[in-house]
């Protein structure tokens, strides 16, 4: 079945230091999304990439999707506190019989320190 | 516009009890999904399901587990029997377009198995 991988599995940093997180898909992927899970909390969703080589961003956040549409990665500029937590990214497959169903990487448990 | 309502947002059983999960979509969504988190680890797809149907239950242990959302009322995650291996968060999302533009999750049900 598909698989999603993702690393690191933990990532610690300063204040202000940037912060990578890496996707790769075992499947062709329809699109990808990433989520950010506080400490306690739910998986909120943050964005989709669609488009083969496609760069999104939001503020201190840039998304990319990889040009073969199976790998994808997220960087945060300059971190900071609230960037804490775990970041998931999760694929839809492309075609296949259960459309619809996501499937998670492992997610990133980002901690800065102060 | 209330988001997806999960209760009850904590629940402790002993061994061998039943464990009963609600999750009521946000309103305008036919997809429901349950995912189960153990802690620091990611998010396993358990089942998705649209109203009366179950479309893909590959994530489902065969025993003791089962999934409904009926035409009317919320979507329920039923466990029979529980083990302490069920103790985890589980969470259930729900989206409009069969998860293209990404899942709304609730903030989950942390199971406790005494």
């Amino acid at each position: 079945g598909q698989q999603v991988m993702q690393i690191p599995q933990y990532q610690h940093v300063q204040e202000g230091e940037d912060f990578t997180t890496y996707c790769n898909s075992s499947t062709t992927l329809s699109n990808i999304q990433w989520y950010k899970q506080r400490p306690g909390g739910h998986p909120v969703f943050l964005i989709q990439l669609v488009k083969s080589g496609e760069v999104k961003k939001q503020k201190r956040l840039t998304f990319q999707f990889g040009e073969a549409k199976k790998n994808s990665s997220l960087h945060i500029t300059a971190t900071q506190t609230t960037d804490v937590g775990t970041y998931f990214c999760a694929g839809l497959r492309a075609g296949g019989t259960s459309y619809g169903k996501l499937t998670f990487g492992q997610g990133t448990i980002l901690t800065v320190h102060p | 516009n209330a988001g997806v309502m999960q209760n009850p947002r904590h629940l402790v059983r002993r061994r061998g009890q039943e464990a009963r999960l609600r999750c009521s979509p946000m309103k305008g969504h036919s997809h429901v999904y349950w995912y189960r988190q153990l802690p620091e680890e990611g998010l396993k797809f358990m089942v998705y399901l649209q109203k009366e149907n179950i479309i893909d239950e590959s994530g489902m242990p065969k025993e003791r587990f089962s999934a409904e959302f009926p035409k009317e009322g919320p979507s329920i995650l039923r466990i029979q029997q529980v083990v302490r291996g069920d103790s985890a968060a589980y969470f259930c999302a729900s989206s409009q377009d069969g998860g293209v533009y990404g899942y709304t999750f609730g903030s989950g049900t942390r199971l406790t198995v005494v």
